[in-house]
């Protein structure tokens, strides 16, 4: 069962577009991660976000875990090719961090 | 590259048999978390192991087992194979149990016929 519910799950843009990655849970977590995976590979982690309300920014990206630490959300600005990829939402909770309770994904294809 | 890597990249079995893969975890790292993904959906835990002890288990069935060496190595055995096993299998190798940072490999990709 996934306790963790991405949307959309497909996203198919053009290079220079914005989207938005929501990541839903009815649980709480102490932390939340967000990872991006490519084809053959591991999922590579790209934020923790360990505070209700918390914004982070890498670059283009912009990370948000909600108030009450059961959502979270991912803004790419101005998308290219390279972000191309399976992007992963992934929840612990206290005293089990290392123990990830992924979303269901959302696969993003950005084309020229 | 994580420095963590996972033996057989990819493996072929018939249902039935039993299979055994391998995760060598970064250097300093004494956590090896294992999970399947299925095709086309998020990774699922299947089981930690901690300083050679298994440290908790997710809604997997017995059949599916693991051990941790010394050199904090691991091994995820999967007895009596199902069709629905085919998955790529995960570990990620950490610090401790309450560090959040955890490093993928890239996976064994399992095909069950």
């Amino acid at each position: 069962t996934q306790l963790l519910e991405q949307s959309p799950q497909f996203l198919s843009i053009q290079e220079g577009e914005n989207l938005t990655v929501y990541c839903n849970s009815s649980s709480v977590f102490s932390s939340l991660q967000w990872y991006r995976q490519e084809p053959g590979e591991g999922p590579v982690l790209l934020v923790t976000v360990v505070t209700g309300g918390e914004v982070k920014k890498l670059k283009r990206l912009t990370f948000q875990f909600g108030d009450a630490r059961k959502d979270s959300s991912l803004h790419i600005t101005a998308a290219q090719p390279g972000d191309t990829g399976l992007y992963l939402c992934a929840g612990s909770h206290t005293g089990t961090a290392s123990k990830l309770t992924f979303g269901t994904g959302t696969r993003l294809q950005v084309t020229l | 590259e994580t420095g963590v890597t996972q033996s057989p990249t990819h493996l072929i079995k018939t249902r039935g048999q039993q299979v055994t893969l391998r995760c060598s975890s970064q250097s300093g790292h004494n956590t090896v978390s294992w999970y399947q993904q299925a095709l086309g959906q998020g990774p699922q835990f299947i089981f930690q192991y901690y300083r050679e002890e298994e440290n908790g288990r997710g809604n997997f069935p017995p059949r599916f087992s693991g051990l941790q060496f010394p050199n904090y190595s691991s091994e995820l055995n999967v007895n009596a194979l199902e069709l629905d096993d085919s998955a790529l299998y995960l570990c990620a190798s950490s610090f401790g149990t309450r560090n959040t940072e955890a490093f993928f490999g890239q996976g064994t990709r399992l095909t069950v016929v």
